[in-house]
């Protein structure tokens, strides 16, 4: 397996821009989460589904984030307009429906100039 | 809630040192307990884990003991290489977690000299 696919894996963007990242989960995995990374903040869940549908989106930090699973391999979180505080790197994992073990993604890092 | 205390880095070590970085938690029922590390640039992997008190996980020369009376998972090495630098997260699941969430532990950036 490939593992899970994330894109792109570095975007720089201007302030105000819309922002989409993407991923493709593990066949077979009915989990996805969302994460995001920064150096003050450490690692952050900010929204995870079951089956395509959100299950807890408290995580997400404000109305411009934005976040979809329209099917079992593919998903997208969307940041508009995006700010310089977004900047960041931000991992999508999944993981089994029995299992404990989350496989994460190489994560895309994001800059908001 | 659950949460998850990791000693703070930067640690900085020799090749061939031993390695400790403690990890406490805090969680309701009986936790799964987990160890990732990130490389640089890379994304989270699984280093190890244990599912219940007393259990050992064990993986690449690391090694963690679920302590339920000390609710602590350290994370040990007994000679570490320039390889293991990294930055090393201690994390849990509870039973009552839906869908495998994941607390997560600050992280410890660890770097070996060589």
């Amino acid at each position: 397996d490939a593992g899970v696919i994330q894109s792109p894996r570095h975007e720089v963007t201007e302030m105000g821009q819309e922002v989409t990242l993407r991923c493709k989960p593990i066949s077979g995995h009915d989990y996805l989460f969302w994460y995001r990374q920064t150096m003050m903040r450490g690692l952050e869940l900010l929204i995870y589904f079951n089956n395509n549908v959100p299950i807890d989106d408290s995580g997400m930090p404000e109305d411009r984030f934005s976040a979809k699973m329209p099917n079992a391999s593919f998903s997208t979180l969307k940041i508009q307009p995006s700010e310089p505080r977004d900047s960041a790197v931000y991992f999508c994992a999944s993981s089994f429906p029995l299992g404990n073990e989350q496989f994460f993604g190489p994560g895309t890092r994001l800059t908001v100039l | 809630g659950d949460s998850v205390t990791q000693m703070e880095g930067p640690v900085t070590l020799s090749e061939e040192a031993f390695l400790t970085i403690n990890c406490t938690y805090t969680a309701t029922g009986y936790p799964s307990l987990f160890w990732y590390v990130q490389y640089p640039g890379e994304g989270l992997q699984l280093l190890l884990k244990a599912t219940k008190a007393d259990d050992k996980g064990s993986n690449k020369g690391f090694e963690a003991t679920y302590r339920k009376e000390t609710t602590s998972f350290h994370l040990e090495k007994g000679s570490v290489q320039v390889s293991d630098s990294a930055v090393y997260f201690c994390a849990l699941t509870s039973i009552k977690a839906a869908g495998n969430k994941l607390t997560f532990g600050g992280g410890t950036r660890v770097l070996v000299k060589p």
